[in-house]
């Protein structure tokens, strides 16, 4: 059964820095890309990064592009998302992702997600 | 950047057919992919490929994709198919890109 578990959500002041990591199981991770999507509160989904299966590949959206940054760890089954100088609209629910393929296509499983909140 | 249109809302009576449309600059050139998101929960995949469908899924989630819009149809509505409901693309290189949402209302 595939499972992505995310972790590192809380309440940050803006500006500072968040580490969000997202441990999978249930199949061979180095053999798909991931992503990461978000969701704030009442609102729809955001695409926000994406990394191809050895990380040769990687993309942002605009929304976050210089400030985010995605990673993974093959041999811990781990994907991660840095996130830095943190602003009020990054407050969401952010969900771990996996595709279909070694590189970027469409999502088949999702997380249940881990929630950022950025207030002073 | 790919843009993608949802109608906000949709409401259909149950046991009725509901179509919830997705729109897009020739859209019928790329696949489409459709997820059902449940209040408080994670997205789940409903329909791929525009109109293939995850096994677990019922029949009555199909999709239809040309031109400049695909479609989800929901047949034979159940009051547990309210929910909310995202279209998904490829937008080229690493980029996805997810249209607004439509809210199924179940009346």
């Amino acid at each position: 059964e595939v499972q992505l578990v995310e972790s590192g959500g809380g309440l940050v002041q803006p500006g500072r820095s968040l580490r969000l990591s997202c441990a999978a199981s249930g199949f061979t991770f180095d053999d798909y890309a991931m992503h990461w999507v978000r969701q704030a509160p009442g609102k729809g989904l955001e695409w926000v990064s994406s990394i191809s299966w050895n990380s040769g590949s990687r993309g942002y959206a605009d929304s976050v592009k210089g400030r985010f940054t995605i990673s993974r760890d093959n041999a811990k089954n781990s994907l991660y998302l840095q996130i830095d100088s943190l602003r009020l609209d990054d407050t969401a629910f952010y969900f771990c992702a996996k595709d279909v393929a070694t590189t970027v296509t469409r999502v088949d499983y999702w997380g249940q997600g881990t929630l950022v909140t950025v207030s002073s | 950047s790919y843009l993608l249109s949802q109608p906000p809302s949709v409401s259909v009576a149950p046991g009725q057919t509901a179509t919830i449309t997705c729109g897009g600059n020739n859209i019928g050139g790329r696949s489409v992919h459709w997820y059902q998101q449940r209040p408080g929960q994670a997205p789940v995949l409903v329909v791929y490929d525009d109109g293939d469908r995850p096994s677990g899924v019922p029949e009555r989630f199909s999709g239809s994709n040309s031109g400049n819009t695909a479609t989800l149809t929901i047949s034979r509505v159940e009051a547990g198919d309210e929910a909310d409901y995202y279209c998904q693309v490829w937008a080229g290189n690493t980029d996805l890109v997810f249209g607004g949402g439509t809210k199924l209302t179940v009346l």
